[in-house]
């Protein structure tokens, strides 16, 4: 089974419309994060989480809300979506350790592909 | 502040040519650094790391040196294959929380 997962797969969804991607993972980890693609962009942070009690802004939350269930849930909501949100999301986690050190590696879901029509 | 400038593509090779995609970085400190491969439909994946100046991250055939003098982190590799077919993504961590910095990506089709 996937460590890092994302539900949906795929979505297509209206302008206005409230979405809520998920992200579940089994490794573990404290530090969990949602990036977007966009072609031509790589990969830009939206929100990240050190653990439960603690969410971040990263680069492009406007527009975007966040929501730590639990250690291994990380949800991303768009409240009123918009066209120019249509792009591909990952969800990622980090925290492992390798020997005594924390590793910074980040381990990615497969992703979500949101068309906002 | 933190930057990562990668290499444009697309970059069409031959079976067994040889690749460079090249990768800059701007950094306070010193920061770890990365690529990743993406697989058509999938997620990243880690492909190589490198912690500090000197290191060389290897695996699968490519390599990359970190090069402080020239904040560099060029992906190489010998002898290419269609399997090799991804996009590639420079990433360096750096700052609370280890946030990441991305490239924008580097396509590369392999065709025998």
């Amino acid at each position: 089974d996937a460590d890092v997962t994302q539900t949906p797969r795929n979505r297509i969804t209206k302008t206005g419309k409230r979405i809520m991607l998920e992200c579940s993972q089994t490794k573990g980890h404290d530090r969990m994060y949602w990036y977007r693609q966009d072609p031509g962009l790589g990969l830009r942070l939206i929100y990240y989480s050190f653990d439960v009690k603690d969410i971040n802004k990263g680069e492009i939350s406007d527009g975007y809300s966040v929501s730590r269930q639990a250690q291994a849930k990380f949800s991303l909501s768009l409240e009123s979506a918009i066209p120019n949100q249509t792009a591909l999301y990952f969800c990622a986690t980090s925290g492992g350790t390798s020997g005594r050190v924390r590793s910074d590696e980040q381990f990615f879901g497969p992703g979500t592909r949101l068309t906002v029509l | 502040g933190n930057s990562v400038t990668q290499m444009e593509g697309p970059v069409t090779l031959s079976e067994e040519a040889f690749l460079t995609i090249n990768c800059t970085y701007t950094a306070t400190g010193y920061p770890s650094l990365f690529w990743y491969v993406q697989y058509p439909g999938e997620g990243l994946q880690l492909l190589l790391k490198a912690t500090k100046a000197d290191d060389k991250g290897s695996n699968k055939g490519f390599e990359a040196t970190y090069r402080k003098e020239t904040t560099s982190f060029h992906l190489e590799k010998g002898s290419v294959q269609v399997s090799d077919s991804a996009v590639y993504f420079c990433a360096l961590s750096r700052g609370v929380g280890n946030q990441f910095y991305f490239g924008t990506g580097t396509s590369l089709t392999v065709i025998p």
